[in-house]
């Protein structure tokens, strides 16, 4: 079946460093994948997403470039700031429909001043 | 323009009972789907409607049950609740179309004592 997998955290950074999360994914066919945060107490929102091979999603900084090839959709960010804390899910979902999101355990993300 | 929204925020309930929680989609929306996410964990589908039916099923018991209305609302009912079912539900809507992008509300965290 499809899964996902992510880095362990907590991840620790000071604030302007290089943010990178590690995502890897199985799946049956050619799945779209998905970078989802949830800030604390609050619900998921939708960070990027990329649905077709060397796509890349981008959104308030943060990137990630769907790689077939390696199986992997890295999140990146060049200066992470404080606000930027929080736990970020991987998720893909068949692009067969709009067919239920499998999710990695999440990456808790804490930026320090 | 609401997102989607859920009821109640929080809720306290023991072992054996019985709960009903609900969930409004974002407008436009036609399909719901709840997914459960354990502390610590990436949410899990429980299952997904779109048009009044029950279209697709994650792992979860028979005690996990729901409803669509005509409006697209949804509620999910769990009876006989066990420890285990303490959690935050999450309810996810989106349109029926390939590739479409789900949309979080902010949960309903669930405590069975």
């Amino acid at each position: 079946g499809n899964s996902v997998t992510q880095m362990e955290g907590p991840v620790t950074l000071s604030e302007e460093a290089f943010l990178t999360i590690n995502c890897t994914y199985t799946a049956t066919g050619y799945p779209s994948l998905f970078w989802y945060v949830q800030y604390p107490g609050e619900g998921l929102q939708l960070l990027l997403k990329a649905t077709k091979a060397d796509d890349k999603g981008s959104n308030k900084g943060f990137e990630a470039t769907y790689r077939k090839e390696t199986t992997s959709f890295h999140l990146e960010k060049g200066s992470v700031q404080v606000s930027d804390s929080a736990v970020y899910f991987c998720a893909l979902s068949d692009l067969s429909g709009n067919t239920p999101l499998v999710f990695g355990k999440g990456t808790r993300l804490s930026v320090i001043a | 323009d609401a997102g989607v929204t859920q009821s109640p925020t929080h809720l306290i309930k023991t072992r054996g009972q019985q709960v009903t929680l609900r969930c409004s989609p974002k407008s436009g929306h036609d399909t719901v789907s709840w997914y459960q996410q354990a502390l610590g964990q990436g949410p899990q589908f429980i299952f997904q409607y779109y048009e009044e039916e029950e279209r697709q099923r994650g792992n979860f018991p028979d005690r996990f049950s729901g409803h669509q209305f005509p409006n697209y609302s949804s509620e999910l009912n769990v009876n006989a609740l066990l420890l285990g079912d303490s959690a935050l539900y999450l309810c996810a809507s989106s349109l029926k179309v390939v590739g479409e992008t789900q949309y979080f509300g902010p949960g309903t965290r669930l405590l069975v004592l």
